[in-house]
C-alpha cells in the first residue's frame, strides 16, 4: 500500500480539465510545501512535471498546474489532449525514514 | 543535457546479488544528491535509497535497509546500488534519479532487475 493516496483512474475528453488528487498526512504533504507529480509514459522514465506543490520546470506546458489544502495536494490538467494520456504520481518529501514517499499513481485516460 | 544511464540488471536468484551503476552527464554529479527509485512490474514507484553529494548521508527504505548499499564514485560521475541477498519482491525496474533538494528532476530509463530461480 502507497503512502500517498490517489484515485486509480480518472478520465476527460479532449479540451476538458481534470484533477487529480493526492491525499497523505501532516508528516509529507500536509507539512511540507515538497509536492511533486510525475507523468510517466508506457516504456519510460517519469518526467517531472511539477515541483514544490505549484513550479512548472522549464519546458512544462502551463495547462499544467498544482495546488494543496491541508494533507491534499492536486494535480490540474486543463484543454486535455491526446498526448496527456499517461500515468501520474504525486511524491512528497516526509519526516519519516522513508525520506520520500509516492503516490499509487492514477491512469489518466483521454476519451 | 542531463543523462542518466542506467546498467547492470538482469536475471538473478533468490538469495542472489547485483551491482547496478548509474552513468551520469551533462551536469556536475559531485554537486548533487541521488536517489534510486524502482517499479515492479505493473506497479507504482518506490523511493529505495539516497546518498549526499559527498556520499556522508544516506537513507535507505525499510523494505531493503541491511540488504542493499547505495555508492558513488565523484571521480567517475556514477552512482552504484549494490544488491544482496535479493528476494522476489525486489524484481522491478531501478531507475537512477537527480535530487534536486525538494523534488528529484531527472531519471534515467530504467534497469530491470528480475530475481527468480
Amino acid at each position: 500500500q502507497s503512502a500517498l493516496t490517489q484515485p486509480a483512474s480518472v478520465s476527460g475528453s479532449p479540451g476538458q480539465s481534470i484533477t487529480i488528487s493526492c491525499t497523505g498526512t501532516s508528516s509529507d504533504v500536509g507539512g511540507y510545501n515538497y509536492v511533486s507529480w510525475y507523468q510517466q509514459h508506457p516504456g519510460k522514465a517519469p518526467k517531472l512535471m511539477i515541483y514544490d506543490v505549484n513550479k512548472r520546470p522549464s519546458g512544462v506546458s502551463n495547462r499544467f498546474s498544482g495546488s494543496k489544502s491541508g494533507n491534499t495536494a492536486s494535480l490540474t490538467i486543463s484543454g486535455l489532449q491526446a498526448e496527456d494520456e499517461a500515468d501520474y504520481y504525486c511524491s512528497s518529501y516526509t519526516s519519516s525514514s522513508t525520506f520520500r514517499v509516492f503516490g499509487g499513481g492514477t491512469k489518466l485516460t483521454v476519451l | 543535457e542531463v543523462q542518466l544511464v542506467e546498467s547492470g540488471g538482469g536475471l538473478v536468484q533468490p538469495g542472489g546479488s547485483l551491482r547496478l551503476s548509474c552513468a551520469a552527464s551533462g551536469f556536475t554529479f559531485s554537486s548533487y544528491e541521488m536517489n534510486w527509485v524502482r517499479q515492479a512490474p505493473g506497479k507504482g514507484l518506490e523511493w529505495v535509497s539516497y546518498i549526499s553529494s559527498s556520499g556522508s548521508t544516506i537513507y535507505y527504505a525499510d523494505s531493503v535497509k541491511g540488504r542493499f548499499t547505495i555508492s558513488r564514485d565523484n571521480a567517475k560521475n556514477s552512482l552504484y546500488l549494490q544488491m544482496n541477498s535479493l528476494r522476489a519482491e525486489d524484481t522491478a525496474v531501478y531507475y537512477c534519479a537527480r535530487d534536486r533538494v525538494t523534488t528529484v528532476d531527472y531519471w534515467g530509463q530504467g534497469t530491470l532487475v528480475t530475481v527468480s530461480s
